[in-house]
């Protein structure tokens, strides 16, 4: 099925570092989603943007809908060892209302 | 934010029995529920779209008389995984629609993990 095209795949970063990852698309989406996911464990939610443009930030994340609403980045500022885990984009209200589709994920490794 | 819960959180059954998962939405009402299934390393798959008061919607390729979704209330869907084999193990996650700006954002339960011997 369709999927967005996430990137990067895996990052290794030293503790402290920023970070940045990007989901893009060929379809426009009037949703996009960010969410977290440790091992064993559901996505959480980390932000969510509802308008091309916006640009959000939950503490030390910010994310940003891409004006064409094809495009979506998420960064986090001076890493922690706890921001391990799998990072997942996702976009909704293209054809089929309300279902989610997701990026293939970012797998962040934190060194301490 | 809106939370989900799943349960069990896991469970191991012999191959030929059947295992039903609750998703519950606990602080909000969730006409629609979606069911997930994830594969090691791999992103999450949708199975289903399950709709408070009718019959589930199946994607493309998940047999409907395998994996039963019954959505009785506001805050429950269950899947259950009827005669299960090993082929079916793999971690469930159900998410559910909460309301907000576009009716779009979903939040996951935990997700129940399946093993099937």
């Amino acid at each position: 099925g369709q999927q967005l095209n996430q990137s990067p795949q895996s990052m290794f970063i030293q503790e402290g570092e920023d970070v940045s990852m990007n989901c893009t698309s060929s379809s426009i989406f009037n949703t996009w989603l960010w969410y977290k996911q440790d091992p064993g464990e559901g996505p959480v939610l980390l932000i969510a943007l509802y308008k091309a443009g916006e640009l959000t930030s939950n503490g030390r994340l910010t994310a940003q809908f891409g004006i064409t609403r094809k495009d979506s980045f998420l960064n986090i500022s001076a890493s922690i060892p706890s921001d391990v885990g799998i990072y997942f984009c996702a976009a909704a209200g293209g054809t089929s209302y309300g279902k989610l589709t997701f990026g293939q994920g970012t797998i962040l490794t934190v060194h301490p | 934010g809106a939370v989900v819960s799943q349960h069990p959180s896991w469970v191991i059954c012999k191959s030929g029995t059947s295992v039903k998962i609750e998703c519950r939405s606990l602080d909000f009402q969730a006409t629609t529920m979606f069911w997930y299934r994830q594969f090691p390393k791999q992103s999450l798959m949708l199975m289903a779209t399950s709709n408070e008061g009718s019959k589930a919607t199946y994607e493309q390729g998940v047999e409907k008389d395998k994996f039963l979704i019954n959505h009785a209330s506001l805050t429950l869907s269950t899947l259950t995984v009827t005669s299960a084999h090993p082929e079916d193990s793999s971690f469930y996650i159900c998410s559910a629609i909460a309301p907000g700006p576009t009716q779009e954002t979903q939040y996951f339960g935990p997700g129940t993990r399946l093993l099937v011997l």
